[in-house]
């Protein structure tokens, strides 16, 4: 079976600072990942994915994360934080193995809320 | 395009109670799911549909019912609600439900069972 692994249920970084969300990913077959933001009281937006190809692959408002295949790993970073990056971030892997057949499902990690100080 | 949409926003029910929580989509995707937020456990999913007839279960389907019978709509039923079911409800859908598909998420519907 597939699961993901977020480290850090709360991360709090200093605007401007380097923002470094962990994740890690359990596959026995090559991953489709993902990394999803929600905004307070929003739903769900892709930053980015890794499908094949280009293991450092770049999203939205300047995050980035790059898959590591040895580490079994996948973690989003962004240089500079910014005040609106304040949300909570989902990584989540396509489930390759399970439910019914159907690749297109999502298994998510618990989240990691990031807090941006002035 | 309106994307993926949501109705109610929030809703309060008492224990015993059924509802129906509406999802559309004017994307023309195939795939479409259910999820439900908790504090603390991410997103799990309850049902999804791989077409209009078509649905299986996900990962915690038991107290919820759905059906497809339009590619736009994919309505999440709850038999008879109980303080468990108290969560945070998201629909997504998928162009067509490969594991590469990016999923677009609707508003999210809250939900609290008295």
């Amino acid at each position: 079976a597939q699961s993901v692994t977020q480290l850090g249920s709360h991360v709090s970084v200093s605007e401007g600072a380097l923002v470094l969300l962990r994740c890690n990913y359990s596959s026995s077959v090559p991953p489709y990942l993902f990394w999803y933001v929600q905004y307070p009281n929003q739903g769900l937006q892709l930053l980015l994915k890794y499908t094949t190809g280009a293991t450092l692959v770049k999203g939205i408002n300047g995050f980035e994360a790059e898959f590591k295949k040895s580490e079994t790993s996948f973690h989003l970073t962004k240089p500079s934080a910014h005040m609106s990056d304040a949300a909570e971030y989902f990584c989540a892997v396509s489930d390759l193995m399970g439910y019914g057949g159907s690749q297109g499902n999502l298994i998510f990690g618990k989240g990691t809320k990031l807090s941006v100080k002035p | 395009n309106a994307g993926v949409t949501q109705t109610p926003k929030f809703q309060v029910l008492k224990t015993g109670q059924s509802m129906t929580l509406q999802c559309a989509q004017d994307m023309n995707h195939e795939y479409m799911s259910w999820y439900r937020q908790d504090p603390g456990m991410g997103l799990r999913l309850i049902h999804y549909s791989v077409g209009a007839g078509i649905t299986d279960q996900g990962e915690v389907p038991n107290g919820y019912n759905v059906s497809r019978s339009t590619t736009e709509d994919f309505p999440l039923r709850l038999l008879s609600a109980a303080p468990s079911q108290t969560s945070v409800y998201f629909c997504a859908s998928s162009s067509s439900g490969v594991g590469t598909d990016t999923q677009y998420f609707g508003p999210g519907t809250r939900l609290t069972v008295l």
